[in-house]
């Protein structure tokens, strides 16, 4: 199995630029989440779902959007990129149950120049 | 909604034993306790989660005394490669949300 497999690994865009970043998993897990984490600080939440069809704001949502068409799906959508978005973005997903783990892709690094 | 507060930064050495511990004063009756490794340059990784008492795996031991308001994470003789962040999560936030605070950055010499 890939697990969950986030694209690109690496980017540089210009200030103003949009870009989606891509997120699949295939583990068929409903919960999946969106971080971004700033240079030696913690993760954030940006946004979240809990199945096709349904999202929510997390802790730091402004100038991202994502959608949640399929349960393997959850791009998030960057506009009018700004330096303050640079960073390293990690999607994650989850199964229903309680007493499961959360599974990371291996981070997309975002540059806005 | 349980907040946990953790230690900031550990050192320790190789062949160690270290322990990390939470404190989550407000847990919920029904809120399980997770905690999540994470190396530089890659995403966290599950370590290990627990209700109650004592729980071990092949990485980790998880002590929780009976009132719940706190736990410690138990790395047996710790390897350079143990170096790395360890969140605490706990609650709602913890397996819903996922939300993270902070975590303990340890650092393992040689």
């Amino acid at each position: 199995n890939a697990g969950v497999t986030q694209t690109p690994k690496f980017r540089i865009l210009k200030i103003g630029q949009s870009m989606t970043l891509q997120c699949t998993q295939d583990m068929n897990h409903n919960y999946m989440y969106w971080y971004r984490q700033d240079p030696g600080m913690g993760l954030k939440l940006i946004y979240y779902s809990v199945g096709a069809g349904i999202t929510d704001k997390g802790e730091v949502p402004n100038g991202y959007n994502v959608s949640r068409s399929t349960t393997e799906d959850f791009p998030l959508r960057l506009e009018l990129a700004a330096p303050s978005q640079t960073s390293v973005y990690f999607c994650a997903s989850s199964s229903f149950a309680k007493n499961t783990e959360a599974f990371f892709g291996q981070g997309t690094r975002l540059t806005v120049v | 909604l349980a907040k946990t507060t953790q230690p900031i930064s550990m050192d320790s050495y190789e062949g160690q034993e270290v322990n990390i511990t939470c404190s989550h004063n407000n847990i919920a009756t029904n809120d399980y306790i997770t905690w999540y490794q994470q190396f530089p340059s890659q995403g966290p990784r599950f370590i290990i989660q627990g209700y109650k008492t004592k729980v071990t795996n092949e990485v980790a031991s998880l002590f929780i005394p009976a009132d719940r308001k706190s736990s410690t994470l138990s790395l047996p003789r710790v390897s350079l490669s143990d170096t790395a962040v360890y969140y605490c999560l706990v609650g709602e936030e913890g397996y819903n949300k996922l939300i993270f605070g902070a975590g303990t950055r340890l650092a393992v010499h040689p």
